[in-house]
């Protein structure tokens, strides 16, 4: 089945610092990527939808500037959280669009001290 | 605006008891719904969607357009069916809007 890969699991970082998260498609292509972030005993909330080639379409409310979407490739999506503060803690979970639905990664847990 | 509703965070049941997971969505078009769920430690994966009218691990969901609803259920519950399930919609594109999420505890 399709499946779609997430890295890192997990990470820790300064407050201040960037960090990049890839999301993969392992055995498909996919045009269309989308980013969720997910807070503690929440439901996912959509961010921005990534197309290969194109830019990002992002959400009303979520900072283009902030968190830089990337999707070079059709296998390969990335996110990066720029100058990360306490409150971008997060769990981050990327999906794949395939023939029927969308396949989702294992999620990053972000946590910025 | 767009909304999934799932009215019951938490869901309690016993092995071999139905199972009914609620979900009220608020549309004015046709969108298509989905039921994913997650279990312990494992990612998000599609359950069953309404187009396919299938049948998936016992649980069944009939979209019912005059209730705006999209019910899941089960006749009979399982330990193994304990998760987290999520009702989903997408409207003419591939965003899927979903709800807050029930958990769904079976007892032995």
């Amino acid at each position: 089945g399709a499946v779609v890969s997430q890295h890192p699991s997990w990470v820790i970082c300064k407050s201040g610092t960037s960090v990049k998260i890839e999301c993969r498609s392992l055995d498909f292509q996919a045009t269309t990527m989308f980013w969720y972030r997910q807070f503690p005993k929440q439901s996912l909330m959509l961010m921005a939808t990534s197309n290969e080639g194109s830019k990002a379409t992002y959400e009303q409310g979520v900072e283009k500037d902030k968190f830089l979407i990337n999707h070079a490739s059709l296998t390969l999506s990335t996110l990066t959280v720029t100058s990360a503060h306490p409150e971008d803690s997060s769990f981050y979970i990327c999906s794949a669009r395939g023939s029927r639905t969308q396949y989702f990664g294992p999620g990053t847990r972000l946590t910025v001290l | 605006a767009q909304r999934v509703t799932q009215p019951e965070k938490l869901l309690s049941v016993f092995k071999g008891a139905p199972v009914e997971l609620k979900c009220n969505y608020s549309y004015s078009g046709s969108p298509e719904l989905f039921w994913y769920v997650q279990y312990s430690r494992q990612r998000l994966q599609l359950l069953l969607r309404h187009i396919s009218r299938e049948s998936i691990k016992g649980f069944t969901a009939d979209l019912n357009k005059g209730e705006t609803s999209f019910h899941l259920k089960k006749p009979f519950a399982q330990e193994e069916d304990s998760a987290m399930y999520y009702c989903a919609l997408t409207f003419n594109t591939d965003k899927l809007i979903f709800g807050t999420g029930t958990r769904l505890q079976v007892f032995p």
